[in-house]
């Protein structure tokens, strides 16, 4: 299996605070991307990188934020958390040795 | 832009019976991947099986295998032999190869496999 930890995997929060995901991986790979998934809806690309301190939007960005100050983590942000953003976030890595990317295990974030 | 269509929200499927799962695409790229994947109740997004738009043959993954019809734009998963295990959300995805861009996804299947 692939080494991708995410973290925390689960969190409550209340409207207005501020959330970090981690993504952490150990696999060396180059790229990482943040995906929400929402019934109905499937998996939805947020933000992804591909390589450190590159980052680019994906089609739901808007009230995130990225980092990747290292090959192994890549940080999720909320600024200022909304009910809307209640979902189940996945990170996901791949390289150019396989054409498949694999998942983290996901968090489920509340928004109260 | 990429678009990933599965029209079917929910599959039922006899023990031991093959299922076909429907997935239908839209691309400008030449060179492309399309991928499934499962999701038990558990969770987990688990990589199944993947097709490149320049493969002649068929994919195939033991009881996976996708049937893909580039003229169609199709790739679909069919999946023989059903287990009671195979129960889960299935997502059809693609991404254009060479560039390395992200996935794009289906809204997914969620397929119930009856004893």
């Amino acid at each position: 299996d692939a080494g991708i930890t995410q973290s925390p995997r689960h969190k409550v929060t209340e409207t207005g605070t501020p959330v970090t995901l981690r993504c952490h991986q150990t696999e060396n790979h180059r790229y990482m991307y943040w995906y929400r998934q929402d019934p109905g809806h499937g998996l939805r690309l947020i933000h992804y990188s591909y390589g450190v301190k590159d980052t680019d939007k994906g089609e739901v960005s808007d009230g995130y934020s990225v980092s990747r100050s290292k090959t192994e983590d890549f940080l999720l942000t909320l600024e200022s958390a909304t009910s809307s953003q209640t979902s189940v976030y996945f990170c996901a890595i791949n390289d150019w040795d396989g054409p498949e990317a694999f998942f983290g295990q996901g968090t489920r974030l509340t928004v109260v | 832009a990429q678009k990933i269509t599965q029209t079917q929200p929910g599959m039922f499927v006899q023990e031991k019976e093959a299922v076909t799962l429907d997935c239908t695409y839209d691309t400008s790229d030449q060179s492309y991947g399309l991928f499934w994947y499962k999701q038990p109740s558990s969770g987990e997004m688990i990589f199944l099986i993947y097709q490149g738009s320049y493969d002649e043959q068929n994919a195939t993954e033991g009881r996976y295998s996708l049937n893909f019809q580039k003229a169609r734009k199709s790739a679909n998963l069919v999946i023989s032999a059903s287990q009671l295990g195979d129960s889960a959300m299935y997502f059809c995805a693609m991404r254009e190869i060479g560039r390395n861009t992200p996935l794009v996804f289906g809204k997914g299947t969620r397929l119930s496999v009856i004893a």
